[in-house]
């Protein structure tokens, strides 16, 4: 089973920063793209980030775009965010999410495993 | 960057009916549409990809269907494990679009 756990949330002033974590198991992490997506309180889903399996490609949602740096070290099957210059709007519960499927997937970009997720606050 | 436009935003139904959901892209997305299922205070599920392909462990009762623009999420004989927020997603960009969710409660 593919297991995504992830850590680091918590509540932070406007402007300060947080690095969230994923732990993966139950897979080869080294051969799946990787992303972050955020839930906002009682709003609904918003891709914030991805990173290709060696880690040499990143995309960026427009709204955390220079603030916001997605890393991943295959060889501890983890995934990180690193969120700075937080603003109000980016408090929400961020998942850890892996895609379908590795090279030559039939439905590229779809979100298929997710983490339970963990909750960021940002407020003065 | 692609627009993703679902309808309603919520229905109420009772058990056993059939629920459609609409999902409409700004622009063509072929069949690169997802559709998710959310529960409170838990991560989505994926449903169906590429439009039409039931996930392994889906109920059969779970269809998908459209390409180009627009796309539907069938639920037939509802049941009250399928009380949830249900959204769409393009994946034909690099930005993964989300629709704004559809909120499927009790009559």
């Amino acid at each position: 089973d593919v297991y995504l756990v992830e850590s680091g949330g918590g509540s932070v002033q406007p402007g300060g920063s947080l690095r969230l974590s994923c732990e993966a198991s139950g897979f080869n992490f080294f051969r799946y793209e990787m992303n972050w997506v955020r839930q906002a309180p009682g709003k609904g889903l918003e891709w914030v980030s991805y990173i290709s399996t060696t880690g040499d490609i990143r995309y960026y949602a427009d709204s955390v775009k220079g603030r916001f740096t997605i890393s991943r070290d295959n060889t501890k099957n983890s995934l990180d965010l690193q969120m700075n210059g937080l603003r109000a709007e980016d408090t929400g519960v961020y998942f850890c999410v892996r895609d379908l499927c590795g090279a030559d997937c039939y439905s590229p970009r779809t979100l298929a495993y997710w983490g339970q997720g963990t909750l960021v606050t940002v407020s003065s | 960057d692609i627009q993703m436009a679902q309808s309603p935003s919520s229905l109420s139904a009772s058990v056993g009916d059939r629920v459609t959901i609409t999902c409409r892209a700004s622009q063509s997305i072929t069949t690169h549409l997802n559709w998710y299922q959310q529960k409170a205070g838990k991560a989505p599920d994926l449903l169906i990809s590429a439009a039409t392909t039931l996930q392994s462990g889906v109920p059969s009762r779970f269809s998908g269907s459209g390409s180009g623009t627009d796309f539907t999420l069938t639920i037939t004989r509802l049941q009250p494990e399928d009380f949830a927020t249900y959204y769409c997603q393009e994946s034909y960009t690099t930005s993964r679009t989300f629709g704004q969710g559809t909120k499927v409660d009790i009559k």
